[in-house]
């Protein structure tokens, strides 16, 4: 079964809105998550880290204050779209574990349709 | 800092041959793991198969099976007997090792098509 759960799947709102995704591990406390972002045919492009009651850590390029990321606790991190608009459509998804040999664990992704 | 690439943006195979896709990595750790990863048309990430890079010996799963050749940074996929449910766009994807929880670092991916 997912060890890593996602939701929502899908989400169609206006522009202006603001999209909250939840990233919860079932299973295991994950002191650390990974955000992904990833267009049609393309490959995942990390966004941010997602420490545990620390800030996360924001790839370059990706900006914090558009993309809030939130870990309270160590079952949950969540993605914030601020203000959303048509070119933050995409489709986004976490991981969370990977510590050595460990293979990290996806969550099944959120397609992001803002019209 | 790692990089993955896999030159084959798409591949394609007939129902029950063999394919293989390819992929080189570079990096600066000597503790390092690889993995391919799966993602079909549901857009799941799968895992399909990974490797130590400590171990010489390829790593098998079922059908999937890797030839891993550490001194040229190659680490390729070889699907057998390939069936329909194999089609997806298929990651390679590498993580430095040690105790922390590092980022994975993922190739172009390769779209895989198998054909009845």
């Amino acid at each position: 079964g997912a060890v890593v759960s996602q939701h929502p799947s899908r989400v169609i709102c206006k522009s202006g809105t603001s999209v909250k995704i939840e990233c919860r591990s079932l299973d295991f406390q994950a002191t650390t998550m990974f955000w992904y972002r990833q267009f049609p045919k393309q490959s995942l492009m990390l966004m941010a880290t997602s420490n545990e009651g620390s800030k996360a850590t924001y790839e370059q390029g990706v900006e914090k204050d558009k993309f809030l990321i939130n870990h309270a606790s160590l079952t949950l991190s969540t993605l914030t779209v601020t203000s959303a608009h048509p070119e933050d459509s995409s489709f986004y998804i976490c991981s969370a574990g990977g510590r050595g040999n460990q293979p990290q664990h996806f969550g099944d992704g959120t397609r992001l349709s803002i019209l | 800092a790692q990089t993955v690439t896999q030159s084959q943006p798409e591949m394609s195979v007939q129902e029950a041959e063999t394919v293989t896709l390819s992929c080189t990595y570079d990096t600066s750790e000597s503790d390092y793991y690889l993995f391919w990863y799966k993602q079909p048309p549901s857009r799941q990430m799968i895992l399909v198969i990974r490797q130590e890079a400590y171990k010489q010996q390829n790593a098998t799963e079922n059908r999937f099976s890797v030839n891993f050749q550490k001194a040229a940074k190659s680490f390729s996929l070889k699907i057998s007997d390939s069936q329909l449910g194999d089609a997806a766009m298929y990651f390679c994807a590498s993580i430095a090792g040690g105790t922390s929880y590092g980022k994975l670092t993922f190739g172009q991916g390769t779209i895989l098509t198998v054909h009845p």
